[in-house]
């Protein structure tokens, strides 16, 4: 079993529905990142977390340290916002554990 | 500018060639990584760099060779390539004060 988990795989939506991918993971961690790979295969960036809530436009993330559990919400989503998005988490010497990534599909 | 730079872009070669991959990051960061993406698209890190000095080595074999000339440069030499090491390999740098990694565009290694 993955130190990272992530729910759901697959995900297919209308546009403008509001999204959620979770992801768990088992292991102690110093920080929580979420991020984005498009169709073309390039990695962003979109948050890292070690506590509560980040906003960022129309993208939401949270964490609970105590259930070791984090969420990423999209508002209003957008056909551009279809790529994989991924959990990872740091433990020590920065090394980032990934969770095996969602893919989101937004239809028009 | 690019941040994070890695070339080449694409890479196809016959099993048992020696070939490298280049990174360079002009952000002044101190760590650089090279992640590993197979063809189910599941990262996982190979090797991480802090200051020219080798810090994380996962379960890579041997033939996986990283080489940091400056801290700006993180390079990577395959020998005796293998059809299992197709896959597509970040490159990623972390740093300055900067609270997440930034990644390379990613080189696609085919083995023929």
């Amino acid at each position: 079993k993955n130190e990272v988990e992530q729910s759901p795989q697959n995900l297919t939506a209308q546009e403008g529905e509001f999204i959620t991918i979770n992801c768990s993971y088992s292991v102690g961690i110093s920080a929580l990142h979420w991020l984005q790979q498009h169709p073309g295969g390039g990695i962003v960036s979109l948050f890292m977390l070690s506590s509560g809530k980040k906003k960022h436009g129309r993208l939401i993330a949270t964490i609970n340290i105590q259930e070791k559990h984090s969420s990423l919400h999209i508002t209003a989503s957008h056909p551009r916002d279809s790529a994989v998005y991924i959990c990872a988490v740091r433990s020590g010497a920065q090394k980032l554990v990934f969770g095996q990534g969602t893919r989101l599909t937004i239809n028009p | 500018d690019t941040a994070v730079s890695q070339t080449p872009k694409y890479l196809v070669t016959q099993m048992g060639n020696d070939k490298s991959i280049k990174c360079e990051q002009n952000l002044g960061h101190d760590t650089m990584y090279w992640y590993k993406q197979d063809s189910k698209k599941f990262l996982k890190i190979m090797f991480s760099y802090n200051n020219k000095e080798l810090i994380i080595n996962e379960t890579v074999p041997n033939r996986f060779s990283p080489k940091s000339p400056d801290k700006a440069h993180l390079n990577l030499h395959i020998n005796s390539l293998e059809l299992g090491d197709s896959a597509v390999y970040f490159c990623a740098s972390f740093g300055g004060g900067a609270d997440t990694q930034y990644f390379g565009p990613g080189t696609r290694l085919t083995v023929l």
